[in-house]
């Protein structure tokens, strides 16, 4: 069971230059998100996906844009890096669920991308 | 909006003793989910422990426990007998209860360092 798997873990690129990080879960989770971690500031949401479909942005959505291809995969895409755009990324997805299901609302992260924009 | 504040940037325990680290939220809403979500140098996120809004009584996780005071708006999360494994950056995250608001808002986070 390989939970959520996201690609590049690192990745260089120079100011301007676009790349997509991929992000796929095994889960059947109907939820997906796109977090990056930035060093005092925590784990701050880009862009999530409530369901199959549908995307909405979150707090720092600006220079990025997403994709749900299905249930099982959510791309997130820099069209022109920026040196502020230099981050830890972590894709992460999560179950709905009532209370009393002990797995419900619970994120699951993948291993984190680390992004350096020159 | 929701936050979630996390005063104790860094906090250093001695191996084997018992350490808090402190938590506090805004929120209007009465119903709502809290966790604290462990990031050790391998950078993986691991949840620790989750608590529900409407459950008076504070969660366990073997040595992880939380004080949840719900009219405080306060998440803290004991560790005890502390050990060399538990050295982590901490996380302190709220969501809103309900479908549709799945997202969580994390604190700024609590660097833990275990002292043998």
């Amino acid at each position: 069971n390989a939970g959520v798997t996201q690609t590049p873990k690192f990745q260089v690129l120079k100011t301007g230059q676009s790349m997509t990080l991929q992000c796929a879960q095994d889960m059947n989770h109907n939820s997906m998100y796109w977090y990056r971690q930035d060093p005092g500031m925590g784990l701050r949401l880009i862009y999530y996906s409530a369901s199959e479909g549908t995307t909405d942005k979150g707090e720092v959505p600006n220079g990025y844009n997403v994709s749900r291809l299905n249930k099982r995969e959510f791309s997130l895409r820099l069209e022109s890096a920026a040196p502020s755009q230099t981050s830890v990324y972590f894709c992460a997805s999560s179950d709905r669920g009532g209370r009393g299901n002990s797995g419900a609302n619970v994120l699951t992260f993948g291993a984190g991308s680390r992004l350096t924009v020159l | 909006a929701q936050t979630v504040t996390q005063s104790q940037p860094e906090m250093s325990v001695q191996e084997a003793e018992t350490v808090t680290l402190s938590c506090t939220y805004d929120t209007s809403e009465s119903d709502y989910y809290l966790f604290w979500y462990k990031q050790p140098p391998s950078r993986q996120m691991i949840l620790v422990i989750r608590q529900e809004a409407y459950k008076q009584q504070n969660a366990t996780e073997n040595r992880f426990s939380v004080n949840f005071q719900k009219a405080a708006k306060s998440f803290s999360l004991k560790i005890s007998d502390s050990q060399l494994g538990d050295a982590a950056m901490y996380f302190c995250a709220y969501r809103t209860w309900g479908f549709g608001n799945e997202k969580l808002t994390f604190g700024t986070g609590t660097r833990l360092t275990i002292i043998p």
